[in-house]
């Protein structure tokens, strides 16, 4: 069965202080990984998509990476407005173009 | 661009009741997705469309019903709505190719009372 597990389920930082969200996968193949942000009350936005390993991608603050095992979100001196839950997600193998999505990582920036 | 929009956004419903919650895109997508969002997991998919006529079944089907007679709208119908149906709902749609990005619409949040 195709698993995503994301980590930590929660993350407080400082304004300024960097860190990362780890999101581990177990697939039959991998097609792709996206990674969303999504704000209390409204849907899940998307922020990357990632296909092969050592692929990187980055958006402001944020940078996606992906190993064969795993994706990264790294996020480097966050603002409060960065807070939000963070949503991995993966394609696996197959017609049907399914997304399976972890658990999330809520992110909290304090000023 | 008005992207996936969802109607109702909130909704109390009675045991045994039932509803339709409506999905509409103007994006001109062919697939098209819905999913629950209970508190504390992820996003399950209820049913999946690959174009109008065509659905199937993904991994919480149970108690709901799907249909797809236009390209545009996915509509998700309740039937005897259930205490376990409280949740929030969540349509997207994505193109055709290979790995395209799935667009969220803003949710329907259901309570059945």
């Amino acid at each position: 069965e195709d698993q995503v597990t994301q980590s930590p389920e929660a993350l407080r930082l400082q304004e300024g202080e960097s860190s990362s969200l780890n999101c581990s996968y177990t697939v039959s193949g991998l097609r792709g990984l996206f990674w969303y942000r999504q704000d209390p009350g409204k849907g899940p936005e998307f922020l990357f998509t990632l296909y092969s390993a050592g692929e990187e991608k980055e958006k402001e603050r944020l940078k996606a990476t992906l190993t064969k095992k795993e994706s990264f979100l790294h996020i480097t001196a966050p603002k409060p407005e960065d807070s939000a839950t963070y949503l991995c997600a993966v394609i696996t193998q197959g017609g049907s173009e399914k997304l399976v999505f972890g658990k999330g990582t809520k992110l909290t920036v304090n000023p | 661009n008005a992207g996936v929009t969802q109607t109702p956004k909130f909704r109390i419903l009675k045991i045994g009741q039932s509803m339709t919650l409506q999905c509409t895109q103007d994006m001109n997508h062919n697939y098209m997705y819905w999913y629950r969002q209970d508190p504390g997991m992820g996003l399950k998919l209820i049913y999946y469309s690959v174009g109008a006529g065509i659905t199937d079944k993904g991994e919480v089907p149970n108690g709901y019903n799907v249909s797809r007679s236009t390209t545009e709208d996915f509509p998700l119908r309740l039937e005897l709505a259930a205490p376990s149906q409280t949740s929030v709902y969540f349509c997207a749609s994505r193109g055709g190719q290979l790995g395209n990005i799935q667009y969220f619409g803003a949710g329907t949040r259901l309570s059945v009372l």
